[in-house]
Formats: structure tokens, C-alpha cells, sequence
């Protein structure tokens, strides 16, 4: 069965350190990536999406990038932080061929001092 | 473009008490839909879904039912429990490459013992 894992689980970081948030993604190949941020009490944000290696789509202008260096890890990444970045990161995958629903990692909560 | 519109939250029942939550949508062509559920600090987990009109998903006592002449998914269960706190999303794919999903803002439920 696949499964999701990301880490780390709670990150407190201050404003204007670098980021760096992993996801990785065991027993399938070739899926689906996506990064999703939500703010407190708030709904789904979605940050980036990626169809292969190297191939990062952005949904969303801002100090953060993404990148997937190998088929089943997707990084989310930014060179400094800010205040408004605080939140709950969401990676999910889904199959490129079919069911169409998406199946979300447990989540990094990121608090930015 | 796509669109889901849920009710808003909270919803707050007694223990035992019947659960709709409402959600419409904006689509071209043939979606699916889905209803997510997050507990508190977890990520998503898909509950149940529908892949053609008059479809029924069902899943841990909860159903939805798929109408296209209504454009709904509304999530329904005959009797809560208190483990069932947590937020419900509505969401949709217009299975599009990518398999990106729309989503609802999110309904919190709460039940009280």
C-alpha cells in the first residue's frame, strides 16, 4: 500500500531563516505532488503541484519554491521566511492514470517568530 | 472556473442527532466529487466519493449522493458521535491532467456527549 510521510511534524522558526520541508511518497511511481498551505481556521491553499521530476508548477507568487529531485520526494523550500508564511503545510499525491482524489501527508506545522 | 461552495460553519449537534452539511458546485463537463475530513493536527482523509451522477458514496456511517440537476453533494449521517469532531471539505476534480481538486472552505462540526 502507499503511503505519505513528511517531516519535520513542528518547525518554529525565526523571520528571515531558510526553510526547508520534505515529503516523501512510498509504493507507487511516477505520482502526482502537491503543496498545500493552511492558515489557521482557514481553507486549502494550493502552492505548487509537479507531474515528473523537475517539473514544478506555481499556483501561488511568493517567497517560497518547490522542487522534486527524485520521483517520490518533493521539497518545499524558502531562502527567508516571513510572518505570513506561519502555517499548516499540506503534501498529497495522487495517481496520474486514475482515481482522480488526492491522498495528503499527516502535515508540518510552521510557526515563524 | 471550477467552484465548491459549503455552508458555513460551526455546525454544533448532540450526540446521536441526524448531519447534513451542503455543498454545491460549479463545474464544466463531468466531475467527480469528494468529501475530505481533518481531524485536529492531522492531515485530510478522504471519506467518500462520487464519480457519476446519481452515484452514492458511503464510508463510516456517512453518505453523499451525487446530483447533477442540483449541482449537490450534501454529506449526511443518521446519527453523530463526538468522534466525529472535525472539519469537512467538499471538493471536486474535473479530472483534468494533473488532478487537481477544488475545494470548499471547510465546515466544522462539533458534537457535544
Amino acid at each position: 500500500s502507499q503511503t505519505i510521510h513528511q517531516w519535520p511534524a513542528t518547525l518554529v522558526q525565526p523571520v528571515g531563516s531558510p526553510l526547508s520541508l520534505e515529503c516523501t511518497v512510498e509504493g507507487t511511481s511516477n505520482p502526482n505532488l502537491y503543496w498545500y498551505r493552511q492558515a489557521a481556521g482557514r481553507g486549502l491553499q494550493l502552492l505548487f503541484y509537479s507531474v515528473g521530476i523537475g517539473q514544478i508548477s506555481s499556483e501561488v507568487p511568493q517567497n517560497l519554491s518547490a522542487s522534486r529531485p527524485q520521483d517520490r520526494q518533493f521539497i518545499l523550500s524558502s531562502k527567508k521566511l516571513l510572518l505570513s508564511d506561519s502555517g499548516f503545510y499540506l503534501c498529497a499525491w495522487s495517481d496520474p492514470v486514475g482515481p482522480y482524489e488526492q491522498y495528503f501527508g499527516p502535515g508540518t506545522r510552521l510557526t515563524v517568530t | 472556473g471550477d467552484s465548491v461552495t459549503q455552508m458555513e460553519g460551526p455546525v454544533t449537534l448532540s450526540e446521536e442527532a441526524f448531519l447534513t452539511i451542503n455543498c454545491t458546485y460549479t463545474a464544466t463537463g463531468y466531475p467527480s466529487l469528494f468529501w475530505y475530513v481533518q481531524y485536529p493536527g492531522e492531515g485530510l482523509q478522504l471519506l467518500l466519493k462520487a464519480t457519476k451522477a446519481d452515484d452514492k458514496g458511503s464510508n463510516k456511517g456517512f453518505e453523499a449522493t451525487y446530483r447533477k440537476e442540483t449541482t449537490s453533494f450534501h454529506l449526511e449521517k443518521g446519527s453523530v458521535q463526538v468522534s466525529d469532531s472535525a472539519v469537512y471539505f467538499c471538493a471536486l476534480s474535473d479530472n483534468n491532467a494533473g488532478n487537481m481538486l477544488t475545494f470548499g472552505g471547510g465546515t466544522r462540526l462539533m458534537v457535544k456527549p
